[in-house]
C-alpha cells in the first residue's frame, strides 16, 4: 500500500524552532511535497524535494533522505500566522500525490 | 487575478440529487485535478487530466463523472448524491517539467448532502 505518517499535532511558541517529521512508504517515488492550509482555506504549496539534502524558503526549510523514506519541514522563527495544517504529499512517477494526515501546528505567544 | 477557481463555494443538497461543481484555472497549466477532503482532513485525489484527457481515475463510485471541455477548465458531476459524499472538493492545477511539482489549489467546495 501506499501510505504517509505525520504526527496529528504540534505546539511551539513564537520565535521558536518546530519540525515536522513525515515518514512515507509508496511505490515509485519521485518526491516529497510540503501544502499548508489555514483553517477554512485551500492548501498552499511550501516547497519539493526530489534530490536527498536540504531546500531552504525563507524561514521554511525541507529536508529528504530517500534511502530512510523519510523528510521533513523546519518552520524557523515562529509566529502566530504559521499556525496552521501542514500536509507532507509523496510524488510518484505518474504524477499522482499522496497526502499525509497532516500536522495541526499551534503557535503560543 | 484568481489563478484556480470554483464555483459554486457551498452547495448544500439533499441525498439522491444531482449536482456539479466548475473549475477553472487562467495560469496555463496542461494538467488539472481534483481532490476531496472530508470531516478529518484527509486529502485524497479522485481524477487527474492533462490536456483533456484523463491519466488519473482513483477508486471513485462511478457516480461521479469529471469532465474537461478544455485544458483550462474540469468539471465534477455528481449523481445520486449520498450522506458521504459531504466533504470539501478542491480543484487544482499545475505546469510541466519542473513547475509540476507545484499544484495550485482552488478555494474549494464546501458540499454538505442532507
Amino acid at each position: 500500500g501506499q501510505s504517509l505518517e505525520q504526527p496529528s499535532e504540534v505546539t511551539a511558541v513564537e520565535g521558536a524552532i518546530v519540525q515536522i517529521n513525515c515518514t512515507y512508504q509508496t511505490s515509485g517515488f519521485y518526491g516529497l511535497s510540503w501544502y499548508q492550509q489555514h483553517d477554512g482555506g485551500a492548501p498552499t504549496f511550501l516547497s519539493y524535494n526530489a534530490l536527498d539534502g536540504l531546500e531552504e524558503t525563507g524561514r521554511f526549510s525541507s529536508f529528504l533522505s530517500r534511502s530512510d523514506s523519510y523528510g521533513y519541514l523546519l518552520l524557523q522563527e515562529l509566529q502566530m500566522k504559521d499556525s496552521a495544517s501542514y500536509f507532507c504529499a509523496a510524488e510518484n512517477q505518474g504524477g499522482k500525490l499522496i497526502f499525509g494526515q497532516g500536522t495541526e501546528l499551534s503557535v503560543k505567544p | 487575478d484568481t489563478a484556480v477557481s470554483q464555483t459554486p463555494k457551498y452547495l448544500v443538497t439533499q441525498m439522491g440529487n444531482d449536482k456539479s461543481i466548475k473549475c477553472e484555472q487562467n495560469l496555463g497549466h496542461d494538467t488539472m485535478y481534483w481532490y476531496k477532503q472530508d470531516s478529518k482532513k484527509f486529502l485524497k485525489i479522485m481524477f487527474s487530466y492533462n490536456n483533456k484527457e484523463l491519466i488519473i481515475n482513483e477508486t471513485v463510485p462511478n457516480r461521479f463523472s469529471p469532465k474537461s471541455p478544455d485544458k483550462a477548465h474540469l468539471n465534477l458531476h455528481i449523481n445520486s448524491l449520498e450522506l458521504g459524499d459531504s466533504a470539501v472538493y478542491f480543484c487544482a492545477s499545475s505546469g510541466q517539467g519542473k513547475s509540476r511539482e507545484t499544484q495550485y489549489f482552488g478555494p474549494g467546495t464546501r458540499l454538505l448532502v442532507l
